[in-house]
């Protein structure tokens, strides 16, 4: 079966800084995606990236990348220039042959002004 | 339009009763998800649906029982409610294309239910 872990709950950054949230899965399939949604108060879940794991560019999306180890299973998320709106609970998803997400338990990131 | 649409937000009920949790989407894809998260933020999947047939039902108590009348629609109807039962549950949607969980799965706005 297919596992995701995220080690930081919680993850703290200084506004216009950097931050890099980890994610490790673990899976024995070859072909699969990888996601990582964001969580905001309002509740809603929300796309910030997506990862094909048979391609070894790592996708960005703005001031969002990521840095996609597939030897190593790590799929870790990195936002530059961190502004207050992107403070939200993080998660990493896997999504392979059984159709469905499966989620890491998240990171919330807090903003410092 | 919002993409995909839960009601209701908010459902505050007594254990033991029945109720029931809408979900719609106008994006025309063709499988729908129920996924629970709770208090501690875990989410996991429950069921999906790929054109009105059940794909996936996890170890789920059978007083979840969700119904799709058509691959528009996904609804969650809950037996006799019990405390545990409190959590947020989100419905998705998405396009597949073969077997892999490769499309974006879209998700409703979550809807809170409160046992008490």
């Amino acid at each position: 079966a297919q596992t995701v872990t995220q080690s930081q709950p919680e993850m703290s950054v200084q506004e216009a800084e950097t931050v890099t949230l980890s994610c490790t899965y673990d899976t024995s399939e070859s072909d699969y995606y990888l996601f990582w949604y964001k969580q905001p108060p309002s509740r809603q879940m929300i796309l910030v990236i997506r990862q094909e794991a048979y391609k070894q560019q790592n996708a960005t999306e703005n001031r969002f990348s990521v840095n996609f180890q597939k030897a190593a299973k790590s799929f870790s998320l990195k936002i530059s220039d961190s502004q207050l709106g992107d403070a939200a609970m993080y998660f990493c998803a896997y999504g392979g042959s059984q159709g469905n997400l499966i989620f890491g338990k998240g990171t919330k990131l807090s903003v410092k002004p | 339009d919002t993409a995909v649409s839960q009601t209701p937000k908010y459902l505050v009920t007594q254990m033991g009763n029945d109720k029931s949790i809408k979900c719609e989407q106008n994006l025309g894809h063709d499988t729908m998800y129920w996924y629970k998260q709770d208090s501690k933020k875990f989410l996991k999947i429950m069921f999906s649906y790929n054109n009105k047939e059940l794909i996936i039902n996890e170890t789920v108590p059978n007083r979840f029982s969700p119904k799709s009348p058509d691959k528009a629609h996904l609804n969650l109807h809950i037996n006799s409610l019990e405390l545990g039962d409190s959590a947020v549950y989100f419905c998705a949607s998405s396009q597949t294309s073969g077997s892999v969980a490769k499309n974006i799965q879209y998700f409703g706005a979550g809807t809170r239910l409160s046992v008490l």
